[in-house]
């Protein structure tokens, strides 16, 4: 069966301070790899959307950036964290066609 | 623009109190409406895919409907495990991406 890990589960940072989540993804192969924001209250946002290693599209632009490295592992990174990243992180991954999307237990990333 | 909205925002049932979540979406073409539980703290889990208006899924005591317009997640005979927020969402048809309600947040009282 497939599996999604997300790490750390909480992060707290500092304003102006890099950032960098990980996400993998198990027992599946070319798999498509989302990155979603969630804020209280409010519905996910998608980030970013990934079909294939390196091929990367982004939804909304922001201070971040993603990355796909290998087939199975999704990257989001920020090179200085502003106050407004502050939020619940979520990956996830889908077969080809997107349907449906799994969902990992997501980071929560607070920045001080 | 897809969209999707979701009433009501909150909802508190007593257990045994049966009710219905709904899920109103405006999409250029229909590919999948889903259905989405998220309990505090983790990452939303996958309840059902619903494909076109009439479509009906099951799972223990919810099922979920589907219409040309809107969706509906009816809880039976709810327990307090059931209490956590509901997500909808849809897939259009000339598209990967999902559209994502803002959710339900559903407390069911012993």
């Amino acid at each position: 069966s497939q599996t999604i890990h997300q790490w750390p589960a909480t992060l707290v940072q500092p304003v102006g301070s890099p950032l960098s989540l990980e996400c993998t993804v198990e027992g599946t192969s070319n798999p498509n790899l989302y990155w979603y924001r969630q804020a209280a209250g409010r519905g996910l946002q998608l980030l970013f959307y990934s079909v294939g290693i390196g091929q990367i599209s982004s939804e909304v632009p922001q201070n971040l950036s993603a990355s796909r490295p290998q087939d199975r592992q999704f990257i989001l990174s920020s090179k200085k964290l502003l106050l407004s990243d502050s939020g619940f992180y979520l990956c996830a991954w889908s077969v080809l066609g997107g349907q449906p999307q799994h969902f990992g237990d997501g980071t929560r990333l607070s920045i001080l | 623009e897809d969209q999707v909205t979701q009433s009501p925002e909150a909802l508190r049932l007593q257990e045994g109190e049966s009710s219905s979540l709904n899920c109103s979406y405006t999409v250029s073409g229909l590919r999948g409406l889903f259905w989405y539980r998220q309990d505090p703290g983790k990452g939303p889990e996958f309840l059902f895919t619903l494909y076109s208006a009439g479509e009906e899924k099951e799972k223990e005591r919810l099922k979920a409907t589907l219409t040309k317009k809107e969706s509906f997640l009816h809880i039976t005979a709810p327990k307090p495990e059931d209490s956590a927020t509901y997500l909808c969402a849809v897939q259009a048809a000339d598209g990967q991406n999902f559209v994502f309600g803002p959710g339900t947040r559903l407390s069911v009282l012993p």
